[in-house]
């Protein structure tokens, strides 16, 4: 069964950094690409970022770039966001998505349950 | 990038009822397009995937069609469980935007 959970969520102040962590199982982590989609309180669904299977393409929302970085460990069965700069509209339930395909973000066929990420002061 | 827009933006049908959520792309995106249902305090989950194909493990009262830039999800009788918020997503191009949603009620 596949299974994908986040963690790393919390409480920061505008202008700090936090990171994000997705644990995988279920499948062979380093065949499909991997996805952040956030979603503010009360609004819809945000594409944030995606990265390919073996890592080596990494993709941006224009609202996050320069500030958030993705990575993944294909050892851990990992994926991470570095998120730095963080303004209080960042602030959101953040979820992992496992996309069908390994190279661009195009379906995502399973989903973590979600981490909140809340920028305040 | 590509605009995606979902109509109506909420939308109260009874148990039994068809419904049908429309999507329209601001420009050709193919059949690259998905459906997902997302039901309160809980992730988003797969329905369609390529425009007109049932993900797996998915009830045959949920359908799409389309391509292009017209796109129509339906559901052809309306269950309670049914109550959620759908999305439409395109990944022809990036970034793979979502429609803003259309939310579901029981009347």
């Amino acid at each position: 069964e596949v299974q994908v959970l986040e963690s790393g969520g919390g409480l920061v102040q505008p202008g700090g950094s936090q990171r994000l962590s997705c644990a995988a199982a279920g499948f062979t982590f380093s065949s499909h690409a991997m996805s952040w989609v956030r979603q503010a309180p009360g609004k819809g669904l945000e594409w944030v970022s995606s990265i390919s299977g073996n890592g080596g393409r990494t993709y941006y929302a224009d609202s996050v770039k320069g500030r958030f970085t993705i990575s993944r460990d294909n050892s851990k069965n990992t994926l991470y966001l570095q998120m730095n700069s963080l303004r209080a509209d960042d602030t959101a339930v953040y979820y992992c998505a496992k996309d069908s395909y390994g190279g661009n973000p195009s379906k995502f066929d399973s989903w973590g349950q979600g981490t909140l990420v809340t920028v305040s002061s | 990038d590509i605009q995606m827009t979902q109509s109506p933006s909420s939308l109260s049908a009874s148990v039994g009822d068809r419904v049908t959520i429309t999507c329209q792309a601001s420009q050709d995106i193919s059949n690259y397009l998905n459906w997902y249902q997302q039901k309160p305090g809980k992730a988003p989950k797969l329905l369609i995937y390529d425009a007109s194909n049932l993900e797996t493990g998915v009830p045959s009262r949920f359908s799409g069609s389309g391509s292009g830039t017209d796109f129509t999800f339906t559901i052809s009788s309306l269950q309670p469980e049914d109550i959620a918020t759908y999305y439409c997503q395109q990944y022809d191009n990036l970034p793979p935007d979502f429609g803003q949603g259309t939310k579901l009620e029981i009347k």
